[in-house]
């Protein structure tokens, strides 16, 4: 089975920078990816880690770790409209996709 | 606009009945995903189809079922309905089904309201 963690609800600054982590538990690996979703809204794609290491988009990057089960999204110069719930998603090698909970962020000014 | 539409926006019934959602992925896509999403459960995955075909499939109910049609479209129907199976209900497509990297494009939603 699978299972995905991450924080339920965090709070940041404008301008600032936060980590959003991400544990999982799964068998078979194929990808992990973070969506961003507003509420109310249809989730839409941010980044997508298949290999160990960082992947950067702009103010946003994300880190994957196999071995640990570990993923983390990066926002940087955080903006009010980056307020949404970030959700990690792991894909296991039989396309089953498993959508953690999600993180509630909130920027404040 | 991600290009995936989902009818109808809203839809309201009664506990008992069945319903029929349903989407039109991308053009291109082959993949149609299925996913739930209520308050206290999150974003679950229902059911991957991959050019007519069932292709995985997550945490579906024996009460609903879905197909992909030729032209590529999906319906999912739902029966016995409960109140429970009160949610939005989500459709993804991406270009393939089988590779790693796997965009997924979400159409808008439909929000299932049972009484």
């Amino acid at each position: 089975g699978q299972n995905i963690d991450q924080p339920t609800e965090m709070t940041a600054t404008e301008g600032a920078i936060v980590q959003i982590n991400c544990t999982y538990q799964t068998s078979g690996f194929n990808g992990l990816f973070w969506y961003q979703q507003h509420a109310g809204e249809a989730p839409t794609f941010l980044s997508y880690n298949v290999l160990d290491g960082l992947e950067e988009k702009g103010r946003f990057s994300s880190f994957l770790s196999r071995s640990k089960g570990y993923s983390y999204l990066l926002l940087k110069e955080l903006q009010m409209k980056d307020s949404a719930s970030y959700l990690c998603a792991v894909k296991s090698n039989n396309n089953d996709m498993r959508f953690g909970a999600g993180t509630r962020l909130t920027v404040k000014p | 606009d991600s290009g995936v539409t989902q009818t109808p926006k809203h839809l309201i019934t009664a506990t008992g009945q069945r319903v029929t959602l349903r989407c039109s992925p991308r053009s291109g896509d082959l993949s149609v995903y299925w996913y739930q999403q209520s308050l206290d459960q999150g974003l679950q995955f229902l059911i991957q189809y991959y050019n007519g075909e069932e292709r995985a499939k997550g945490n579906i109910l024996e009460r609903f079922s879905a197909q992909q049609f030729p032209d590529l479209h999906s319906e999912l129907n739902l029966s016995s309905l409960e109140l429970g199976d009160s949610a939005l209900y989500f459709c993804a497509s991406s270009v393939v089904g089988g590779s790693s990297y796997n965009e997924q494009f979400f159409g808008p939603g439909t929000r299932l309201t049972v009484l």
